[in-house]
């Protein structure tokens, strides 16, 4: 059984496309997360969601939107693509957020933009 | 600011031992997480201290200074698969996990 899944694994997009990326775990957690990794490796949260509310939100483009349809999932929704989103985004969850909540990450998402 | 620094690159022989240290400059602490990464995977949890000292899991070991600012990773009977990103992160006063680059571990037979 997958803990935490994302799809797709790779994705590959022209320029200026708008794109999805969903996420779904099944243990039961009330925190998601979405977390970006860039070519330089460094792992950079994005949005993070309690119980379906938004409670972190970085500093990030608004053409990049969260969508939480119930607490097991956590969508990524990203318009007008650019080259500089081209990375591998990983969705992760924990139980909530107390301090000692280990964060289960999903495989990732691969995105390149051409 | 929030700073994690780690070496980028370390490389052990298998059956050594090695030890990756990390400092850290965070606002607030709430604990310090170690994930390991195979290359193009996703992190997986390793440990983490709250308190100061030494924790043993098996042939890993994590210790914390939080005066200093210091964690180490410590692996014993190094294995190939042990061959990994190791990503320090410690957790400042609003839960949020900082995330350093890692240290890319490269092991020989």
């Amino acid at each position: 059984d997958t803990a935490v899944s994302q799809t797709p694994k790779y994705l590959v997009t022209q320029m200026g496309n708008d794109k999805s990326i969903k996420c779904e775990q099944n243990l039961g957690h009330d925190t998601m997360y979405w977390y970006k990794q860039d070519s330089k490796k460094f792992l950079k949260i994005m949005f993070s969601y309690n119980n379906k509310e938004l409670i972190i939100n970085e500093t990030v483009p608004n053409r990049f939107s969260p969508k939480s349809p119930d607490k097991a999932h956590l969508n990524l929704h990203i318009n007008s693509l650019e080259l500089g989103d081209s990375a591998v985004y990983f969705c992760a969850s924990s139980q909530d957020m107390r301090v000692t909540d280990t964060q289960y990450f999903g495989p990732g998402t691969r995105l390149t933009v051409l | 600011g929030q700073n994690i620094d780690q070496p980028t690159e370390m490389t052990a022989t298998e059956g050594a031992i090695v030890q990756i240290n990390c400092t850290y400059q965070t606002s607030g602490f709430n604990g310090l997480f170690w994930y390991q990464q195979h290359a193009g995977e996703a992190p997986t949890f390793l440990s983490y201290n709250v308190l100061d000292g030494l924790e043993e899991k098996g042939r890993f070991s994590s210790f914390l200074s939080r005066s200093k600012g210091y964690s180490y990773l410590l692996l014993k009977e190094l294995q190939m698969k042990d061959s990994a990103s190791y990503l320090c992160a410690p957790m400042d006063s609003n839960y949020q996990l900082i995330w350093g680059a890692g240290t890319k571990l490269i092991i020989k037979p």
